[in-house]
């Protein structure tokens, strides 16, 4: 089954770390660039980084530049967020998506969401 | 980069059409033609429904059919169903590093 599983949210202090993983099935996870997508409760979509099919680039939105760092283990199938320094306004349900290779700016496959809470 | 700009909720009625707007800067949705639509019910998470601007993946219903012009795109879903009520994102390629700015959203009702 073709499918996104991430996991690794909860409750954070402000200033703290969270690690967030994304487990793929289904499709040969190693050729395609990986992203995270964020959403605040109630709010629209946001999106936070990506990372090449081979992890040799990445690129962030601004406010998260210096405290967030994306990888991928092509050999286990996984992408991570590593969430440094975190803050309120970070509050989010965080998705992995996938780039459809149809496009190079589009999304074709999400998963479920992983929800960090950032309070004190 | 600035988030695009859409119309906070629209409505129709089953059967009717209902269009929601899109619009971005002359950086984003005016230069590229990499805009895609997303539709996404609560607690769920997101669904491709159109990329690059017009075309839709397999299995989406040609119900759905999208359109760009200058800085400005939009979304027309035909013959509306209770299933088509939802939220529904704009999303643009934007050539810098922060790769894509997506729209506020739209709250589709069907009356």
């Amino acid at each position: 089954q073709v499918q996104l599983v991430a996991s690794g949210g909860g409750v954070v202090q402000p200033g703290r770390s969270l690690r967030l993983s994304c487990a793929a099935s289904g499709f040969i996870f190693s050729t395609y660039a990986m992203h995270w997508v964020r959403q605040a409760p109630g709010k629209g979509l946001e999106w936070v980084a990506a990372i090449s099919f081979d992890g040799s680039t990445e690129t962030y939105v601004d406010s998260v530049k210096g405290r967030f760092i994306v990888s991928r283990d092509n050999s286990k199938n996984t992408l991570h967020l590593q969430m440094n320094s975190l803050r309120v306004e970070e509050t989010a349900v965080y998705f992995c998506a996938r780039s459809t290779p149809r496009s190079i700016a589009a999304f074709d496959l999400w998963g479920l969401g992983t929800m960090v809470t950032v309070s004190s | 980069q600035s988030a695009l700009t859409q119309p906070r909720s629209v409505s129709g009625s089953p059967g009717q059409s209902v269009t929601i707007s899109c619009t971005g800067t002359s950086s984003d949705v005016g230069t590229y033609n990499y805009l895609s639509w997303y539709q996404q019910h609560p607690g769920q998470a997101p669904k491709l429904i159109i990329f690059d601007v017009s075309q839709r993946p397999s299995g989406v219903p040609d119900r759905f059919s999208a359109s760009k012009s200058g800085n400005a795109a939009s979304l027309t879903i035909s013959g509306l169903l209770a299933e088509d009520e939802a939220e529904y994102y704009c999303c643009s390629y934007t050539g810098t590093d922060v790769y894509v700015v997506f729209g506020g959203g739209t709250k589709l009702t069907v009356l």
